[in-house]
């Protein structure tokens, strides 16, 4: 299996509701990591996981709460988010948190907020 | 902080043509770089990488490119560029003592039949 899931694909949300992202890979990835991308815009990191550990987190507002079950699986929880919170989220994993391995990526959850 | 520039968020080239996408790290140590290519709505794909083992870095779907230190560059190339080419393709870096890949603006590749 050299496959990131995300699931679900498509997500729209009030900004009262509670939801969460999921996120899973089977092939020994010990690093796995969320991005957030606007339209036409590149990938902003978010957090980063290291052996199922919180290793960064870029200043990200409290309404995104990430949550590292085990070695396999990633989680995003959503809480009270914003419209401008509307975006592509990806997941990606990597052999190890030194990244000169190259990230695989999933196919993303297009979330909107309404 | 070490980044990458992406010169021209758009390129429009003829199938059968010369695929030249331009990335330029700042740093005076080099990084390790990596090219990923976007379809729409989808994820990333990684299409090579510079890691300093070599620095002409053969990837998938026939692209490679040339890591140049003097020119602090790592152009993306195609002999012959297909439809199948027409994506959104971004330059990434990993900064020395940093963990986590920053991207560059990106650039839309279009292909003319």
């Amino acid at each position: 299996d050299t496959e990131v899931t995300q699931t679900p694909k498509h997500l729209v949300m009030g900004m009262t509701n509670k939801k969460s992202l999921k996120c899973e890979q089977h092939m020994g990835h010990r690093a796995m990591y969320w991005y957030k991308q606007k339209a036409k815009k590149p990938p902003e990191l978010m957090f980063v996981y290291s052996y199922e550990k919180l290793s960064i987190n870029e200043s990200v507002p409290s309404r995104f709460s990430p949550e590292c079950p085990n070695s396999s699986l990633l989680n995003l929880h959503l809480h009270a988010l914003q419209p401008e919170d509307s975006a592509l989220y990806l997941c990606a994993s990597s052999q190890d948190i030194e990244t000169y391995y190259g990230y695989t990526f999933g196919s993303g959850t297009r979330l909107t907020v309404v | 902080a070490q980044s990458v520039t992406q010169l021209g968020s758009h390129v429009s080239v003829s199938e059968g043509a010369l695929v030249l996408l331009r990335c330029n790290y700042s740093s005076s140590v080099p990084p390790y770089l990596f090219w990923y290519v976007q379809y729409p709505n989808q994820g990333l794909q990684l299409l090579l990488k510079y890691t300093s083992a070599a620095t002409l870095v053969k990837g998938i779907n026939g692209f490679e490119a040339e890591f140049k230190k003097s020119e602090t560059s790592f152009h993306l190339t195609k002999p012959s560029a297909h439809m199948s080419d027409a994506a959104e393709y971004f330059c990434a870096v990993t900064p020395r003592g940093r963990r986590a890949l920053t991207f560059g603006s990106g650039t839309r590749l279009q292909v003319q039949p």
